[in-house]
């Protein structure tokens, strides 16, 4: 099945910085890649998203590349704010029919004002 | 209008007993999903609903775990006889999109489970 890395599992950065967290995966024929926010006591939220036939999304702030060949995305928060402190999760959508999502391993993001 | 509502929030039991979960997902959303998240870890996908297809079983970890959903409504996850590494957050989400076009998942903020 699906395996999704994501590193690093803890980052800290100073408020202002740009901090950059990346996953890889295992089926070359996945097409949907999202990556979801979590606040402490919370479920996750949404904060991008992109699919296969894209390489790269921005929203403000934050944007998404993907690198189809090398099977890995990566976000990046540009200008950090204390409130983008937080859990972040990678998760990947298969070939299949199957809506499963699977989930990276989470990225404890501390900024520091 | 409401989000998907998580009922117990919080469950204390005790070891060998059986717990029921409760999901309701956002009104119109054909897509359900069940995940495990235990202490400082990612999220386990546990199984899929979409529509009325046959659910995506493949994340329950044992026998003991099972889930039902009526229609595009309600959905109980249940394990049975618990053990204390069933302890874990229990979320579940909800989409309006799935099979291959899956889309954006609407989380709830989970059933704490605790096994003494």
């Amino acid at each position: 099945g699906e395996n999704v890395e994501q590193h690093p599992s803890t980052l800290s950065v100073q408020e202002g910085d740009s901090a950059v967290i990346k996953c890889t995966y295992s089926d070359s024929a996945s097409n949907y890649f999202p990556w979801y926010k979590q606040e402490l006591g919370k479920g996750p939220q949404l904060i991008i998203d992109i699919r296969s036939n894209v390489g790269e999304k921005k929203d403000q702030r934050i944007a998404v590349t993907l690198n189809k060949t090398a099977k890995h995305f990566s976000l990046h928060i540009t200008e950090t704010q204390p409130e983008d402190s937080a859990v972040y999760f990678c998760a990947v959508h298969g070939s299949s029919n199957t809506g499963k999502l699977i989930f990276g391993q989470g990225t404890t993001l501390q900024v520091k004002p | 209008g409401a989000g998907v509502s998580q009922s117990p929030s919080n469950k204390v039991t005790e070891k060998g007993k059986d717990v029921e979960l409760r999901c309701d997902p956002i009104s119109g959303h054909t897509a359900l999903y069940w995940y495990r998240q235990r202490l400082g870890q990612g999220l386990e996908f546990l199984i899929y609903f979409q529509g009325n297809s046959a659910p995506d079983k493949s994340g329950l970890p044992s026998d003991r775990f099972s889930a039902e959903r009526t229609g595009e409504s309600v959905s109980t996850l249940t394990i049975q006889r618990t053990q204390q590494e069933d302890s874990a957050v229990y979320l579940c989400a909800s989409s309006s999109r799935g099979g291959g076009n899956t889309g954006e998942l609407f989380f709830g903020e989970g059933s704490r489970l605790t096994v003494l």
